[in-house]
């Protein structure tokens, strides 16, 4: 069946530091591919998608491409900051229709002054 | 506009006892979910309701019955309540028509604690 595996956490940086999350999928076509940020105390928000190979979702700095070559979705940012700190999920969505998003188990990231 | 809104925030329960989580929203949504979120495990659908008028069985629905009340509410009801249904509960919604391959929309989440 489809899944996602995404990197264990946590992961601890300083700031500026360049990140990356990586993110790989099990599925059948052309899944949508999600990632989603949930910072402390609050449900999760969309951060960026990408709905067919090759696309580059982007948001807020953060970048993800959809790479079918390699059934990869991996979140890059350049320059962290304090506030980026959150758990990252990174999630899929069956081409085949049907209402499940499937969810990676989450990555914590830490980011120090 | 609130988004999706859940209460209660936190509850701690006895094992045995009942009870509602509450879900709206004011987006016009036509689909409605619940997950629960235990560390380690991502997020877990327990149910869903595609449109109004119909529910269906997630991946983890055992000791959980929904309620599709209208368009905007969606409860989720612990009938007997167990330790191993501590856990966050989520909330979400989506515009509806292709459900997994939209934007989720989701609430600030129900904390719960079953002693």
């Amino acid at each position: 069946g489809d899944s996602v595996t995404q990197m264990e956490g946590p992961v601890t940086l300083s700031e500026e530091a360049f990140l990356t999350i990586n993110c790989t999928y099990t599925a059948t076509g052309y899944p949508s591919l999600f990632w989603y940020v949930q910072y402390p105390g609050e449900g999760l928000q969309l951060l960026l998608k990408a709905t067919k190979a090759d696309d580059k979702g982007s948001n807020k700095g953060f970048e993800a491409t959809y790479r079918k070559e390699t059934t990869s979705f991996h979140l890059e940012k350049g320059s962290v900051q304090v506030s980026d700190s959150a758990v990252y999920f990174c999630a899929l969505g069956p081409n085949t229709g049907g209402f499940k998003t499937i969810f990676g188990a989450g990555t914590r990231l830490f980011v120090k002054a | 506009n609130a988004g999706v809104t859940q209460t209660p925030k936190f509850q701690v329960l006895k094992t045995g006892q009942s009870m509602t989580l509450q879900c709206a929203q004011d987006m016009n949504h036509n689909s409605m979910y619940w997950y629960r979120q235990d560390p380690g495990m991502g997020l877990r659908l327990i149910y869903y309701s595609a449109s109004e008028g119909t529910t269906d069985k997630g991946e983890v629905p055992n000791g959980y019955n929904v309620s599709r009340l209208n368009k905007r509410e969606f409860s989720l009801r612990l009938e007997s309540a167990a330790p191993s249904q501590t856990s966050v509960y989520f909330c979400a919604s989506t515009y509806g028509g292709t459900g997994g391959r939209e934007t989720q929309y989701f609430g600030p989440g129900t904390r719960l604690l079953v002693l």
